[in-house]
């Protein structure tokens, strides 16, 4: 298994709270993916990263802000979370190598209330 | 933008049967890639196609890269309990940025014992 781990794994907050996820990563892999999955709309891209500072948006990156400081990690910044963000948050990684397969962590559920 | 049409979207049979499931798309895909999804994990990668007719096996599962470049295919043999799960389809986003993947809906298995 690739060495990705997400945290929190399970967080409740409040709407208009803010709300930081974390993924970190052992592959030393250049690309790192942030995805929602929702009944009936499947993995949704939120942000991807393609190097430490390097970023981009993805179809569903209103609301999302991320941050990669060092290669091994990537942040998903909630600024003020809505109950719209209600989901199951997946991190995922990719080498430089030009092969497109991506290998996913386990996944945070967030439920905002 | 691409998408991916995966069906059928739910499959329910007895142990021991085959399984046969599909991935469309309008546009030309040149890397095939199909998951599968336990309940509370995230994505694992089964199977990873590179080359129009390529089959792949990996295990009981078999997976081909259609010769048309727009369809793909995914059979499991003498299916168990623990074949229980969604499998996703995807594919490199060829009009968006490859480093990007386009995922199918799924399709949910479900085995009787």
């Amino acid at each position: 298994d690739a060495g990705i781990t997400q945290s929190p794994r399970h967080k409740v907050t409040e709407t208009g709270t803010p709300v930081t996820l974390r993924c970190h990563q052992t592959e030393n892999h250049r690309y790192m993916y942030w995805y929602r999955q929702d009944p009936g709309h499947g993995l949704r891209l939120i942000h991807y990263s393609y190097g430490v500072k390097d970023t981009d948006k993805g179809e569903v990156s209103d609301g999302y802000s991320v941050s990669r400081s060092k290669t091994e990690d990537f942040l998903l910044t909630l600024e003020s979370a809505t109950s719209s963000q209600t989901s199951v948050y997946f991190c995922a990684i990719s080498d430089n190598r030009g092969l497109r397969e991506q290998y996913f962590g386990p996944g945070t559920r967030l439920t905002v209330t | 933008g691409q998408q991916l049409n995966q069906s059928p979207q739910s499959m329910f049979i007895q142990e021991g049967e085959d399984v046969s499931m599909n991935c469309t798309s309008s546009s030309i895909f040149n890397t095939w890639l199909w998951y599968k999804q336990e309940p509370g994990e995230g994505p694992v990668l089964l199977i990873a196609l590179y080359k129009a007719g390529e089959l792949t096996s990996n295990g009981r599962l078999t997976a081909q890269f259609g010769i048309t470049r727009k369809d793909s295919f995914l059979n499991i043999s003498a299916s168990i309990p623990s074949d229980v799960g969604i499998y996703f389809c995807a594919g490199p986003n060829t009009q968006g940025g490859s480093e990007k993947l386009v995922f199918g809906k799924g399709t949910k298995l479900t085995v009787n014992p």
